[in-house]
């Protein structure tokens, strides 16, 4: 069945770069996602790929895929204190209906 | 921020009760989903609904029934709670108009549930 895996734990001094990575098995999966989620809060989108692309750049933000190895990653540059969240990759599989797998996060620490 | 809250936002209760929690969008979305997030296991979807009266099984449904007599109210119901039901839930809805569209989801705030 469809499968998303992370690490768990990631941790980063502040204004280095953190890269989350992530691996999906669903190859015909048309979105990928990441999530941020916040202590005490609910997840919020971050960004997400459409599967025809290999990169996306969004401000400090960068995503990249490789469909042939299933691989998905976040780069976050000059990396902040606020940017200490969990951090959840995603994919929508075309077959199963609305629904979405989500990983089981990425906890990111960011050191002063 | 899209407007989903959720009720009860904190609960304790025993084990052998019945529990519902309320989730609730302003959206006006079709699409409208229960999960429960645990430590290591991130976040399992339990029920959703893509229409008033029509909801689906999601890979962790037993134990918990849902209901959704409105577009903008989701119940998800735990007959009688366990101990292993103790977790972190959230709603989250969607608008995604096609099979293969871009499904973001909007979550509610959580609610902790905690079965002692």
């Amino acid at each position: 069945g469809e499968d998303v895996e992370q690490s768990l734990f990631l941790s980063v001094r502040e204004g280095d770069s953190s890269v989350i990575n992530c691996t999906y098995t669903d190859s015909s999966s048309t979105y990928l996602y990441w999530y941020k989620q916040e202590p005490g809060a609910g997840l919020q989108l971050l960004t997400y790929i459409f599967s025809n692309m290999d990169m996306k750049q969004d401000q400090r933000l960068t995503v990249l895929l490789n469909k042939k190895d299933k691989h998905l990653s976040l780069r976050i540059a000059d990396t902040q204190t606020g940017d200490s969240a969990i951090y959840f990759c995603a994919e929508s599989p075309p077959t199963g209906g609305f629904k979405t797998i989500f990983g089981a996060g990425t906890r990111l620490f960011v050191k002063a | 921020d899209a407007g989903i809250t959720q009720s009860p936002r904190h609960k304790v209760t025993e084990t052998g009760t019945p529990v519902t929690l309320r989730c609730h969008q302003t959206e006006n979305h079709r699409y409208m989903y229960w999960y429960r997030q645990d430590p290591g296991h991130g976040l399992r979807l339990i029920h959703y609904s893509y229409g008033v009266k029509d909801t689906d099984k999601g890979e962790v449904s037993d134990g918990y029934s849902v209901s959704r007599s409105k577009t903008e109210d989701f119940l998800l119901t735990l007959e009688s709670a366990t101990s292993s039901q103790t977790s972190v839930y959230f709603c989250a809805i969607s608008e995604s108009r096609a099979s293969g569209d871009n499904n973001e989801q909007f979550f509610g705030p959580g609610t902790r549930l905690t079965v002692l």
